[in-house]
């Protein structure tokens, strides 16, 4: 069963267009996190919900709106896209914020603006 | 500031030899330490962390680091290289100033060679 789960994995669009990406986990934590993996591998993260409430929003383009429905689910919502916004977005859980806990990543979302 | 660095891009080695990625963390607070791994076009897999435990942490696939707060460094080793190690590798810190963030480093690329 897989723990971190996000749909699509390949997604090629154009610029200008509206796009979501999904995401849920099956291992009962309570907090959530969109990362983004530029060209050179670089990861930072985006936002972090914990039990559905904003926790932190890392600067990112208004443009971004994440929406968690419930505990399970962290989905981001890209509007207007631009071609920057081409990278590998990952989701990832944690049990809470606590500074042991591990974070588990999905698969990632591989994003190509054209 | 928390901050990482992997002070290798890329690292070489023939099967059945040594490992080493190098990684040293800069932290005001405590630290959590994390090695992360991404093999091609996959996510990112946890291969071992210290949270204030032992120092010697022992992970997955036969990895271990050592984590040294004198020299804040938090090296990852494993003895023989398999073809299957080829992949790249991430330092992640996390601190009690700022536990719901990772802070990753630039990434190490290993190559195994036959």
């Amino acid at each position: 069963d897989t723990a971190v789960s996000q749909t699509p994995k390949y997604l090629v669009t154009q610029m200008g267009n509206d796009k979501s990406i999904k995401c849920e986990q099956n291992l009962g934590h309570d907090t959530m996190y969109w990362y983004k993996q530029d060209s050179k591998k670089f990861l930072k993260i985006m936002f972090s919900y914990n039990n559905k409430e904003l926790i932190i929003n890392e600067t990112v383009p208004n443009r971004f709106s994440p929406k968690s429905p419930d505990k399970a689910h962290l989905n981001l919502h890209i509007n207007s896209l631009e071609l920057g916004d081409s990278a590998v977005y990952f989701c990832a859980s944690s049990l809470d914020p606590g500074i042991g806990n591990t974070i588990y990543f999905g698969e990632g979302s591989w994003l190509t603006v054209v | 500031a928390q901050s990482v660095t992997q002070l290798d891009s890329h690292v070489s080695v023939s099967e059945g030899t040594p490992v080493l990625l190098r990684c040293n963390y800069s932290s005001s607070y405590s630290p959590s330490l994390f090695w992360y791994v991404q093999h091609p076009n996959k996510g990112l897999q946890l291969l071992l962390k210290y949270t204030s435990a032992a120092t010697l942490v022992k992970g997955i696939n036969g990895f271990e680091a050592e984590f040294k707060k004198s020299e804040t460094s938090f090296h990852l080793t494993k003895p023989s290289a398999h073809m299957s190690d080829a992949a790249e590798y991430f330092c992640v810190v996390r601190t009690s100033y700022n536990t719901d963030k990772l802070i990753f480093g630039t990434g190490t690329r290993l190559q195994v060679f036959p």
